[in-house]
């Protein structure tokens, strides 16, 4: 079946712009993550969900992010007021319903904040 | 609390055998290796588990020492196809998923 998708998959934005972020996992499974990943660094999470529930947003880096999966598929991060420190790839991963299970990625959207 | 890997990179000749390791300064329950070639996903190699064996794929394996809080991940004979950045992942156990990857080795096969 398909892997995980994102979209866009590269995203310009002028400083101070919203921008919204799409990720859709592999049908069925029910744990999607967000991760950042700057230039030469390991992706870094972000948040979880287990179906539509957001479990663990600890590592989101500032109340200018917010993500949502209201129907436990499809997950948006949207972030608002871009700064020039948010330029990254921000990579999504989901799981199947195990705990611990292999998490599987996306192709990431490259965000460049100008 | 990010895991250290090391080496930092490695440049092989093809047919050359490299390892590179993990550590942590935190208990694990469980270590994923990931592979991402520049611009594209980390793509899974393999996951092991506390209390779990040494784990293969093709010519690549890894092990797990839980006393130790190390990871070695070995590579045999490799192909120009292994180039590209190895991150471990840890996660340490309880109702969290994430995983905290470690530092990165950059891997460099040559003809």
């Amino acid at each position: 079946g398909a892997g995980v998708s994102q979209s866009p998959r590269y995203k310009v934005a002028k400083r101070g712009q919203d921008v919204a972020l799409r990720c859709d996992p592999i049908s069925g499974h029910v744990s999607l993550f967000w991760y950042q990943q700057a230039l030469g660094q390991g992706p870094e999470f972000l948040t979880y969900f287990q179906n539509e529930a957001q479990l663990d947003k600890s590592g989101l880096p500032s109340d200018r992010f917010f993500a949502e999966r209201p129907e436990g598929s499809v997950s948006t991060l949207k972030i608002q007021r871009t700064q020039q420190e948010d330029s990254a790839v921000y990579l999504c991963a989901s799981s199947s319903a195990r705990v611990g299970e292999t998490q599987y990625f996306g192709p990431g959207t490259r965000l460049l904040v100008l | 609390q990010q895991p250290v890997q090391s080496p930092q990179a490695v440049i092989l000749r093809e047919g050359e055998d490299a390892v590179i390791n993990c550590s942590s300064s935190k208990a694990l329950y469980s270590v994923h290796w990931y592979r991402q070639k520049h611009g594209e996903a980390p793509v899974f190699l393999m996951i092991l588990l506390k209390g779990g064996e040494q784990k293969g794929h093709e010519k690549i394996s890894a092990s797990f020492n839980e006393k130790k809080q190390q990871s070695s991940l070995y590579l045999t004979a490799s192909q120009l196809s292994y180039s590209g950045t190895y991150f471990c992942g840890t996660r340490r156990g309880g109702a969290t998923n994430k995983l905290i990857f470690g530092t990165g080795t950059l891997l460099a096969v040559q003809p």
